[in-house]
């Protein structure tokens, strides 16, 4: 059964500060998803991470994974309020129609 | 177009009513998909249609009946709610060729309440 650990759960920061947000996963995956959440709207895809080494980066959030750790990591640089949100990673696998394997979401709080 | 669609956004019921919630994409996707999102949670899946046959019911209540009439649209039948049922239900699409399934894309959501 295929099973994603997201920490932390909560983090409050600082504006201007860095910190970095971690999903572990349990069994190969095909492809590894990063999503924004604000409260009480949909979710906003952020990345797609489809290959060992994988690094992608928009903005201020940068997301990279590791297949052979399965683990990828999203990095805020020098926060601002605007990324206040809740994050999630989710994981699948290519193959048939498997469920998309959701994280508990980071919440992110960015304050003055 | 690379929109996933929903209506309505928001939707108050009584228990005895019955409401529907409704899907659409345009963007040739042949899996789509319901979830329920409660507060401070992540999405659990729902129900799954792969080429409008339901290829995965994850033990839902029977008060809730999806229907997939054509390619392009995805219902979901309520019927009977409990207060509990209250959540932003998504909906989301994704290409499938019968073997692979690609990145899901999400509609804005319904904010259910159930009164």
């Amino acid at each position: 059964e295929l099973k994603v650990e997201q920490n932390p759960l909560f983090l409050s920061m600082q504006e201007g500060k860095n910190y970095t947000i971690y999903c572990n996963y349990s069994t190969t995956s095909d492809r590894l998803y990063w999503y924004r959440q604000d409260p009480g709207k949909s979710l906003e895809s952020l990345f797609v991470l489809l290959s060992n080494g994988a690094v992608k980066q928009e903005g201020r959030l940068m997301a990279s994974l590791d297949t052979k750790a399965r683990l990828s990591t999203l990095h805020i640089t020098a926060a601002v309020h605007d990324l206040s949100a809740t994050y999630f990673c989710a994981v699948d696998i290519l193959s048939g129609n498997t469920p998309l394997v959701f994280g508990k979401g980071t919440r992110l709080s960015v304050i003055a | 177009d690379t929109e996933v669609t929903q209506t309505p956004k928001h939707l108050v019921m009584g228990m005895t009513n019955k409401k529907s919630l409704k899907c659409e994409q345009h963007m040739g996707h042949r899996a789509m998909y319901w979830y329920k999102q409660k507060a401070k949670k992540p999405p659990e899946l729902m129900f799954v249609y792969s080429y409008e046959k339901l290829s995965i019911n994850e033990s839902v209540p029977s008060r809730f009946s999806p229907e997939c009439p054509n390619s392009s649209l995805l219902n979901l039948h309520l019927h009977a709610l409990q207060p509990e049922d209250s959540a932003l239900y998504l909906c989301a699409s994704s290409q499938f060729t019968g073997t692979a399934s690609y990145e899901q894309y999400f509609g804005p959501g319904t904010r259910l309440t159930v009164t």
